[in-house]
Parts: structure tokens; C-alpha cells; sequence
């Protein structure tokens, strides 16, 4: 089975600043990685996906992420973050394994960005 | 595309009643998914359908909870004898084929308050 942690539950950026937030997946067959970002009373929608060739996924509103399999790692980063990007971001997780293809949801990132 | 739609948005019931919620997705996805997401976390698997067949049903589903989807259209979540435990935001999404790659398509979420 696969499974999804997100190392920060809440970071803190001021406007204009570089963001990362972090994320590490467990599984022991092929996945295929995603994003998902959920603003204030929005339903969740895709930022990115990674699903095999170049380990740099751009996605979205500037947000990229890069795939690492060896420390199984899939990172999202902005070089830039405006007040806009306050949200609350998942990273997700979905393969060959999960009884059906069903995605696997991380506990969620809070990202706050500061004036 | 009109999105996927979730009604009722909000729900307040007493501990003991039956709710029943819907969704609507978008409308040639043949794959529906539902979700259930608490404070602080992302979203729990809870069951999906590929068109009209129910195909697997998380261990978190007890068997107060039932879902169908009759015409392989519209689904329903029906909970029975509510507790306090349930109350969460149930999140219900749909996707294209149900492939491992595909993006999921969010509804905004039925958030149940249980009394």
C-alpha cells in the first residue's frame, strides 16, 4: 500500500520570498505523484502531476515540484510566492497498488503567505 | 463543464438521524469517488464507483454508511443513525476513465455537523 507524509503541517512565508513544501511517499511498486491545492472554501484542484520522464513537473500559478526517487521525495517549490497562494496543499499519491487505482491523500501543508 | 456539484453544502443534524447527501460530477466521468476530510487533515478514502458499480469500499466505511450510484450518473452517501464522530466535511470528486494518471475533479464538499 502506498501511503504520504507532509513534513510541515504550516509554513510560514513572507510575500515575494522562495517557498518548499515538503513531501515523502512510501510504496513498493511505480507511482504516479500529485499536487492538489484547496483555497478558502473551494473544493481541491490540480496544481501538478508527475507521472514518469522528466523528474521537473511545472505546474500552475509558478509552482514546480521535482520527483526523487531514490529519497522518494516529491517537493514542491516556488521561487516567488504572492499573498494569493495562501492555501492549504496536498500531496497525493496513486498506483498500480492501491486496489484500483484510488488517490492516497497526504495530511495537508498550510501555507501563509505575509504582506 | 459545469464541475462537480455537492449539495447541500452544510448539514446540521442530531446524533440518531439518518443524512443523506448527492453529488453530481461532472458528466462523462465514469469514475466517483467519496471522501472524508476532518480538521488538519487531507482527504480519507471512503469509496468509488466506476460508472454504476460500486468497486471498493474503505475499512473507515462502517455499515452505517452506503453510497450508491443508481444510472451511473449522480451518487448518494447515506449515513444512518449519525454520531458525533461523523461530522466532518465529505468531499465527493470524479475523474474521466479512473486511470492511476488522471486529475480528480473536486466538489466544493458537504460539511455535517452531528449535535
Amino acid at each position: 500500500a502506498q501511503s504520504v507524509t507532509q513534513l510541515d503541517s504550516q509554513v510560514p512565508v513572507f510575500e515575494e520570498a522562495p517557498v518548499e513544501l515538503r513531501c515523502n511517499y512510501s510504496s513498493s511498486v511505480s507511482v504516479y505523484l500529485f499536487w492538489y491545492v484547496q483555497y478558502p472554501n473551494q473544493g481541491l484542484q490540480l496544481l501538478l502531476k508527475y507521472l514518469s520522464g522528466s523528474t521537473l513537473v511545472k505546474g500552475i500559478n509558478g509552482f514546480e515540484a521535482e520527483f526523487n526517487k531514490s529519497q522518494t521525495s516529491f517537493h514542491l517549490r516556488k521561487p516567488s510566492v504572492h499573498i494569493s497562494d495562501t492555501a492549504e496543499y496536498f500531496c497525493a499519491v496513486s498506483g498500480l497498488n492501491t486496489g484500483g487505482f484510488k488517490t492516497i491523500f497526504g495530511a495537508g501543508t498550510r501555507l501563509f503567505v505575509k504582506a | 463543464d459545469t464541475g462537480v456539484s455537492q449539495n447541500p453544502r452544510h448539514k446540521i443534524t442530531k446524533r440518531g438521524q439518518n443524512v443523506t447527501f448527492r453529488c453530481d460530477p461532472i458528466s462523462e466521468h465514469n469514475r466517483l469517488y467519496w471522501y472524508r476530510q476532518t480538521l488538519g487533515q487531507g482527504p480519507e478514502f471512503l469509496t468509488y464507483f466506476q460508472n454504476e458499480a460500486q468497486l471498493e469500499k474503505s475499512r473507515l466505511l462502517s455499515d452505517r454508511f452506503s453510497a450508491e450510484r443508481p444510472k451511473g450518473s449522480f451518487s448518494t452517501l447515506e449515513i444512518q443513525r449519525t454520531e458525533q464522530g461523523d461530522s466532518a466535511m465529505y468531499l465527493c470528486a470524479s475523474s474521466l476513465t479512473g486511470t492511476a494518471d488522471e486529475k480528480l475533479f473536486f466538489g466544493s464538499g458537504t460539511q455535517l455537523s452531528v449535535l
